[in-house]
């Protein structure tokens, strides 16, 4: 079967830190990947695709190693709203239009 | 946000009784999933569909049956519910710009006692 693992946490930092997250994917086929923000009882939201080598929206970047099949979720700046679960996913290959997701990882900002 | 609704968004039921749970649409998206979300197993596909009257199993399908009659909805079955199929159920969708990225709705919370 096809995994995903992400570091559950929780991380717990300062406002303003820098904080990473890693993902290792072992589907050596899998081409697109995502990271989702969910929050409490909430459904997952899209926040970054990665498609090639990596990704950068404002205070964010995602990057892609796909020799070591890893994707890293950076975010800068560390905001108390950008405390919830982050789960990364990988496609199951080319065209396969299904995903597999990690467990999460969970994030807290401290005031 | 994507144009996903799904109905219930909560619901208690006992043990032995069948459940559906609706998945509505209004982007015209051709793939269509319905996941489970449970404490220390994060996401699992239970079933997805690829087209009107196309489905498939996912990781998670025994105790569940899905259909789709119309491009917009997608509906997940419960036939004979039991305490272990308590969880949050989202659907998702994805295709229609041909890239796999999916879109969550809301989630409908599902207790079985």
């Amino acid at each position: 079967r096809k995994e995903v693992e992400q570091d559950p946490g929780p991380f717990n930092v300062p406002e303003g830190a820098t904080v990473a997250f890693n993902c290792t994917y072992s589907n050596s086929a899998s081409q697109s990947f995502f990271w989702y923000r969910q929050d409490c009882r909430k459904e997952p939201k899209l926040l970054m695709s990665v498609y090639s080598s990596g990704n950068e929206d404002g205070r964010f970047t995602a990057q892609l190693n796909r020799a070591s099949q890893y994707i890293s979720l950076l975010i800068r700046d560390s905001k108390l709203s950008d405390s919830a679960t982050y789960l990364c996913a990988g496609d199951s290959g080319a065209g396969s239009y299904q995903l597999t997701f990690g467990k999460g990882t969970k994030l807290s900002v401290i005031p | 946000d994507a144009g996903i609704t799904q109905s219930p968004r909560h619901k208690v039921t006992e043990t032995g009784t069948p459940v559906t749970l609706r998945c509505h649409q209004t982007e015209n998206h051709r793939y269509m999933y319905w996941y489970r979300q449970d404490p220390g197993h994060g996401l699992r596909l239970i079933h997805y569909s690829y087209g009107v009257k196309d489905t498939d199993k996912g990781e998670v399908s025994d105790g569940y049956s899905v259909s789709r009659s119309k491009t917009e909805d997608f509906l997940l079955t419960l036939e004979s519910a039991t305490s272990s199929q308590t969880s949050v159920y989202f659907c998702a969708i994805s295709g229609a710009d041909s890239t796999d990225t999916q879109y969550f709705g809301p989630g409908t919370r599902l207790t079985v006692l």
